[in-house]
């Protein structure tokens, strides 16, 4: 069954200490996205990628960092710079555009986030 | 810099009565994207709109594409419980292919 999986479905933080949140897809998608979400907020894009080993910063991509070593795995790291990491995180992947046009995303089920 | 409005940012419905969502770009769009996120849960592709006027129908929910290519609209018909939830607009993101560009969304709430 073809899907993105995200891993932790719940994470705890302690001051000071780097996470790494998980995202593997098995859809063949070339382009992969690590956003943000803030109630009333809605999505705000931290990191994308658009094939492997390449990757570029979205809007608010202080404090985080991602790799992309394989095509199916984009992880997220929430470093100590990010003083606050409380929020919903979910990975997405996509098709690149085709005729021009963007394609759909398809998200994982998302990790939350919590300061301890 | 490129932004999306999404208004209202709240509404409450009693079951059966219709809803509808906005969204004003602040560029000319090639296409827009609406997505329904279940209390909960992640956010889920309904459709893409592309051409200029375009309506498009998907049982009780009609979506449009504004005729300047500037503004979309989602309107649900006869609304159910079934319904609830967070209704998102996302446009494609200045020059960079692929990316979108989300609207806060419409929290929708139905009374039974």
């Amino acid at each position: 069954d073809g899907g993105i999986t995200q891993s932790p479905k719940y994470l705890f933080r302690k001051e000071g200490q780097n996470v790494t949140l998980s995202c593997e897809q098995n859809l063949n998608h070339d382009a992969m996205y690590w956003y943000r979400q803030d109630p009333g907020q809605g999505l705000r894009l931290i990191y994308y990628s658009q094939i492997v080993n390449d990757f570029q910063k979205g809007d608010i991509a202080e404090g985080y960092s991602v790799s992309r070593e394989k095509k199916e795995s984009f992880p997220l790291t929430v470093t100590s710079a990010q003083k606050n990491p409380t929020a919903f995180y979910l990975c997405a992947s996509s098709s690149n555009p085709d005729r021009g046009l963007t394609e759909p995303q398809h998200f994982g089920d998302g990790t939350r986030l919590s300061i301890l | 810099g490129q932004q999306v409005m999404q208004i209202p940012q709240y509404q409450h419905v009693q079951e059966g009565e219709d809803f509808t969502t906005y969204c004003n770009s602040s560029t000319t769009l090639s296409n827009i994207q609406w997505y329904k996120q279940r209390p909960g849960g992640h956010p889920v592709f309904l459709i893409q709109l592309v051409k200029s006027g375009e309506v498009k129908k998907q049982k009780r929910l009609t979506f449009q594409f504004g005729e300047a290519k500037k503004n979309s609209s989602l309107h649900i018909t006869a609304t159910q419980t079934t319904d609830v939830g967070t209704y998102f607009c996302a446009e494609p993101y200045g020059g960079s292919q692929g990316n979108l560009i989300f609207g806060k969304g419409t929290k929708l709430s139905v009374k039974p």
